[in-house]
C-alpha cells in the first residue's frame, strides 16, 4: 500500500541527547514536511522540502535539522539545542513541490511522539 | 499575514444529530486554498476537502458537506446525521499566495459524538 511510514511511533530523549525521527514515502511525491503539534494547539511547520538535496525553514526550525537525499526519505533530527521538544510530530509529502503543486492536499503520516525521560 | 480561527474548542453531539464546524481566515492574498483534515484518536491527519478562492460552490460528500463563503471568509463544515465514527479533532487550514507552501491550520475542534 502506498503511504507515508514514521517510525518510531513513540520515542523517549534524554538530556542532552540529539535524536532523529524518521520518514519515508512511496507515494512518489516531491514535496515533504515536517510538522509539531502541542496540546490544544494546530500544527506548526518546522521544515519543508521541495525537491531532493533541498529543504527550507518553516516556522519553528530552531533546535531541529533535516536531510533529504532521497525522494522517498525526510529523516527529521531534534537536537539538544531544542529545549521542550516534547510533542507529537507529523510527517507529510505532496505531489508536487513546484507552483503548480502548491495547492495539493499534503497527506500525513501516523506521527511520532515525543517525551523527555 | 494568514490566519485561521477555529472558534469551537470542543463540540458535544448525540449521535444522529447534524453539526457544524466552523472555521474563519484571514489572508490578504485574492488565491489562496482552504483545506479540512480530520485527526482520529489514532493521530494521522486524514484530507477531507480542498476548497480554492475563486470556486464558491458548495460541495456536498456523503453526510459531509462544506459552505465556503467569501464575503465573511469563512469556511464551515457540516456533518450530517453524526455517527460515533465521526469523533475526532478536525482541523482548518489556510494556504495563501505568499505562503511559500505552509498551511496554516487552526487549532481544532474536538468532536465527541455519543451513542
Amino acid at each position: 500500500d502506498g503511504g507515508i511510514t514514521q517510525s518510531p511511533k513513540y520515542l523517549f530523549r534524554k538530556e542532552g541527547q540529539n535524536v532523529t525521527l524518521s520518514c519515508e514515502q512511496n507515494l512518489n511525491h516531491d514535496a515533504m514536511y515536517w510538522y509539531r503539534q502541542d496540546p490544544g494547539q494546530g500544527l506548526r511547520l518546522i521544515y519543508y522540502s521541495q525537491i531532493v538535496n533541498d529543504f527550507q525553514k518553516g516556522d519553528i526550525a530552531e533546535g531541529y535539522s533535516v536531510s533529504r537525499e532521497k525522494k522517498e526519505s525526510f529523516p527529521l533530527t531534534v537536537t539538544s539545542a531544542q529545549k521542550n521538544p516534547t510533542a507529537f510530530y507529523l510527517c507529510a509529502s505532496s505531489i508536487e513541490g513546484g507552483s503548480s503543486g502548491r495547492n495539493q492536499p499534503q497527506h500525513f503520516g501516523d506521527g511520532t511522539r515525543l517525551s523527555i525521560l | 499575514a494568514q490566519k485561521v480561527t477555529q472558534a469551537q474548542t470542543e463540540i458535544s453531539v448525540v449521535e444522529k444529530e447534524d453539526v457544524t464546524l466552523d472555521c474563519v481566515y484571514e489572508t490578504r492574498d485574492t488565491t489562496y486554498y482552504l483545506f479540512w483534515y480530520k485527526q482520529p484518536p489514532s493521530g494521522e491527519l486524514v484530507f477531507l476537502i480542498r476548497r480554492n478562492s475563486f470556486d464558491e460552490q458548495n460541495e456536498i460528500s456523503g453526510r459531509y458537506s462544506w459552505n465556503f463563503q467569501k464575503s465573511t471568509s469563512s469556511f464551515n463544515f457540516t456533518i450530517t446525521a453524526s455517527q460515533v465514527v465521526d469523533s475526532a479533532v478536525y482541523f482548518c487550514a489556510l494556504l495563501s499566495g505568499g505562503s511559500n507552501y505552509k498551511l496554516t491550520f487552526g487549532k481544532g475542534t474536538l468532536l465527541t459524538v455519543n451513542p
